[in-house]
């Protein structure tokens, strides 16, 4: 069973601060990583999908790293805004089941 | 609102039912994923078609089957309902169904309760 995981599982941040948080897949096998933004009473929303190693990706204040080498996304929010609330969730793609496997999730609460 | 249309928006039920959860994909979508989120769990991946075929499947119990239509929408039948069938269970569609770097939309969810 593939593993993808993602720390910490909530955090509180303050408003106008910046934070990150993690997700960690298998490195071999490698093929797309996809963050998709996920807030309360809504549905998934995608944010980045990821192929390349050493990969940066940004949109407004939200960008996302990845390390394939070694397994790892990062997700970054700048100046966290009370709107940016919400689940970020990294799913990994495999090739042999052409599926997503989706991590846990971050749950993400921006205090005013 | 990503265009995906999902009915009914709540669903409650009792044990040994059957229901039928339909998903309507974004015009121009040829592709419709069903996924499962429980209390205790992710998002886990149910089934997967492209243009009315079977193309991926996942963790998707024997008592669930899904198709999808000519016209593209598609439907997941869930039967001899459990208590632990209790979950929000959403449709996403995509363009070209390979998962690889296309954007699934999802819909808006089913919450189904199973009393």
């Amino acid at each position: 069973i593939l593993n993808v995981e993602q720390s910490p599982q909530s955090l509180h941040v303050q408003e106008g601060d910046s934070t990150n948080f993690t997700c960690s897949f298998p490195s071999s096998n490698f093929y797309a990583l996809h963050w998709y933004r996920w807030e309360t009473a809504k549905s998934p929303e995608a944010l980045f999908v990821m192929t390349l190693n050493g990969d940066e990706k940004k949109k407004g204040r939200i960008s996302a790293t990845l390390n394939t080498k070694e397994g790892y996304s990062y997700l970054y929010i700048k100046g966290s805004q009370p709107e940016d609330s919400a689940t970020y969730l990294c799913a990994f793609y495999e090739a042999a089941g052409n599926k997503l496997t989706f991590g846990g999730g971050t749950r993400v609460l921006v205090k005013p | 609102d990503s265009g995906v249309t999902q009915t009914p928006k709540h669903l409650i039920t009792a044990t040994g039912q059957r229901v039928t959860l339909r998903c309507s994909p974004r015009s121009g979508d040829l592709s419709v994923y069903w996924y499962q989120q429980s209390l205790d769990q992710g998002l886990q991946f149910l089934i997967q078609y492209y243009n009315g075929e079977e193309r991926a499947k996942g963790n998707i119990l024997e008592r669930f089957s899904a198709q999808q239509f000519p016209d593209l929408h598609s439907e997941l039948n869930l039967s001899s309902l459990e208590l632990g069938d209790s979950a929000l269970y959403f449709c996403a569609s995509s363009l070209t169904g390979q998962g690889l770097t296309d954007t699934q939309y999802f819909g808006p969810g089913t919450r189904l309760t199973v009393l």
